[in-house]
């Protein structure tokens, strides 16, 4: 079974500056999809970053960025320029390849943004 | 806009009782799934499905049940064997998935669901 693992349940930044989370999973897969998925205050589920394992050119949109480490089952997240509306909950979620979509979620890391 | 409904944003159940959670899309996908998310966890799997009339159990389905006779819409019905049902509830849609590519999901806004 799929296992997905964020060990830093909060995190503070200052704004403007930049900051990793951290994600790691288990699987024996060799073909799956990681995302990123962020949840505001307003607990909308939003889709920040997409990686499909195959790939080994790292994802970025716009100020987000990851560092996918497929040997060492790593996939952090990187915001540049933090800005306040970055504050929420952010879950890493594993999906393997093939499947019929099932998302498995991390339990996820509260970020801060600090003015 | 295209997206997805639910509804409605607060519920409260009553020991014994059935309620329904709604869940509407107007982004033509095909997928549509069910997670439940308590505090300090992560979303997990209730119910999913792939086509019209078409749905299997996900990791927590035991307490739940669905139906999906429109492609627009999966409601899910939290049962009286459910013994602990209060959390929130979000629904999500995607296009189908294959063996070569898998899409991601799309979610509502939530339900919130507590025990009165």
């Amino acid at each position: 079974a799929q296992t997905v693992t964020q060990s830093q349940p909060e995190m503070s930044v200052q704004e403007a500056e930049t900051v990793t989370l951290s994600c790691t999973y288990d699987t024996s897969e060799n073909n799956y999809y990681l995302f990123w998925y962020k949840q505001p205050p307003s607990r909308q589920m939003i889709l920040v970053i997409r990686q499909e394992a195959y790939k080994q050119q790292n994802a970025t949109e716009n100020r987000f960025s990851v560092n996918f480490q497929k040997a060492a089952k790593s996939f952090s997240l990187k915001i540049s320029d933090s800005q306040l509306g970055d504050t929420a909950m952010y879950f890493c979620a594993f999906m393997k390849g093939g499947s019929q979509g099932n998302l498995i979620f991390g339990k996820g890391t509260k970020l801060s943004v600090k003015p | 806009d295209g997206g997805i409904t639910q509804s409605p944003k607060y519920l409260f159940r009553k020991e014994g009782q059935n309620v329904t959670l709604s869940c509407e899309q107007n982004l033509n996908h095909d997928a549509m799934y069910w997670y439940r998310q308590d505090p300090g966890q992560g979303l997990r799997l209730i119910y999913y499905s792939q086509i019209v009339n078409d749905f299997q159990k996900g990791d927590i389905a035991e307490g739940y049940s669905v139906s999906r006779e429109k492609k627009e819409s999966f409601p899910l019905t939290v049962t009286s064997a459910q013994k602990n049902p209060t959390a929130f509830y979000l629904c999500a849609s995607s296009i189908a998935t294959d063996s070569y590519s898998n899409q991601p999901q799309h979610f509502g806004d939530g339900t919130r669901l507590s025990i009165l």
